[in-house]
């Protein structure tokens, strides 16, 4: 039982490149979520995902962009990587569509941007 | 807009003994959910405990308890018998749709 799996788990890019985070999960959720974490700020939602089909933005969307494929994926694009996107990124799903319901997370992907 | 302050950027405590981590939280919303995440150095982002904002009574689960005050806003988690492994990072969280998160404050238990 996985649970909610993220690839690739490290990943160091060129400024400019671009590349794909994914995330799958098994738990069969409806919601769906992209937070990153960097030092001294918590965690902040990227993107989140409330059922297939649905996307919205969260507090920091700017430079990503997000595909939910199916009810059991969802990636999350950074078309031109820049140094400060530089953060771990964690996937995590959610099984209610309203307000009750931890999140359940990924073990992170840590993105290096040089 | 939403916000949670953990002011507490790092904390030790001796094990066995009773520490308490503080959070706040800002909102106009009058139901919302409250949760404490526990990350160890594996990164693993692992529930600890949970509060409904509707409900009166404090959540407990075994060593792990909050002191719950809506009306101040103050969501705190107080750690009992304190053991070497729950030595972490610990983010408060609250929120509907959307988890907003604090900082974090960084626990190390001392032997």
């Amino acid at each position: 039982n996985a649970g909610v799996t993220q690839t690739p788990k490290f990943q160091v890019l060129k400024t400019g490149q671009s590349m794909t985070l994914q995330c799958a999960q098994d738990m069969n959720h409806n919601s769906m979520y992209w937070y990153r974490q960097d030092p001294g700020m918590g965690l902040r939602l990227i993107y989140y995902s409330a059922s297939e089909g649905t996307t919205d933005k969260g507090e920091v969307p700017n430079g990503y962009n997000v595909s939910r494929l199916n009810k059991r994926e969802f990636s999350l694009r950074l078309e031109s990587a820049a140094p400060s996107q530089t953060s771990v990124y964690f996937c995590a799903t959610r099984r209610d569509r309203g307000i009750t319901g931890e999140l359940f997370f990924g073990e992170g992907s840590r993105l290096t941007v040089l | 807009a939403q916000t949670v302050t953990q002011s507490q950027p790092e904390m030790s405590v001796q094990e066995a003994e009773t520490v308490t981590l503080s959070c706040t939280y800002d909102t106009s919303e009058s139901n919302y959910y409250l949760f404490w995440y526990k990350q160890p150095p594996s990164r693993q982002m692992i529930l600890v405990i949970r509060q409904e904002a509707y409900k009166q009574q404090n959540a407990t689960e075994n060593r792990f308890s909050v002191n719950f005050q809506k009306a101040a806003k103050s969501f705190s988690l107080k750690i009992s018998d304190s053991q070497l492994g729950d030595t972490a990072m610990y983010f408060c969280a609250f929120g509907g749709n959307k988890l907003v998160f604090g900082a974090g404050t960084i626990l190390r238990v001392k032997s």
